[in-house]
């Protein structure tokens, strides 16, 4: 069955960067595109970017521009997703979601990793 | 950047209750509208894509409809699982979702 398995959770001071992984099994890894999604404590979800392990293809949120990185270990089938300049407010749950229509572009994610907490705090 | 506003934002009904959440974009987005349930401390589940189409594994009594800028999901029949936060996401771009629907039990 498809799988996604990510990273453990994260405490970072404000400034750091943290670094989150994403493991794939259960299915081809470069046929579908990775989203990532993000949700504060009792908040709702907001996206940050999509990235195509077939072609290196990635998007970002506008607002993300700049601080945040996704790349891949094809060989290892894990997406990566590094966010720069933590602030307070960047303190959440981060989700990695199958993209469920394929490679070529972000549309609906039929299936999501666990979350990982990441805590920014001095 | 495309807006999603979902009415209401809370909503308490009954067990056997039919209830119907809206989601509407601030630009037309024909059909890229998908819907997702969501338990407390649980990850997103996707219940429908494409504004219609039912997951494999959803309930039959999950339904969703609209085109261009006004959508809705439809529960007939509400059954205790089914209380949760509800979300819409658009994908005509950047995807963006609603703020959420919280259904809560009378």
């Amino acid at each position: 069955q498809v799988q996604l398995v990510q990273s453990g959770a994260e405490v970072k001071k404000p400034g750091a960067s943290v670094k989150v992984s994403c493991k794939a099994s259960g299915y081809t890894f470069t046929d579908y595109g990775i989203t990532w999604v993000r949700q504060a404590p009792g908040q709702g979800l907001e996206w940050l970017g999509w990235f195509s392990p077939y072609n290196n293809n990635r998007n970002y949120a506008q607002i993300f521009q700049g601080r945040i990185t996704m790349s891949t270990d094809t060989a290892a089938s894990t997406v990566f997703m590094e966010l720069r300049g933590l602030r307070s407010d960047d303190t959440a749950v981060y989700y990695c979601a199958r993209e469920g229509s394929g490679w070529s572009r972000y549309n609906w994610f039929d299936a999501w990793g666990q979350g990982t907490l990441v805590t920014v705090s001095s | 950047d495309i807006q999603l506003t979902q009415s209401p934002s809370s909503l308490s009904a009954s067990v056997g209750d039919r209830v119907t959440i809206t989601c509407r974009a601030s630009h037309t987005i024909t059909t890229y509208l998908h819907w997702y349930q969501q338990k407390p401390g649980n990850v997103p589940k996707l219940l429908i894509s494409e504004a219609s189409s039912l997951q494999s594994g959803v309930p039959p009594r999950f339904s969703g409809s609209g085109s261009g800028t006004e959508f809705t999901l439809t529960i007939s029949g509400l059954q205790p699982e089914d209380f949760a936060v509800y979300y819409c996401q658009q994908s005509f771009s950047t995807p963006s979702f609603g703020q959420g629907t919280k259904l809560e039990i009378k």
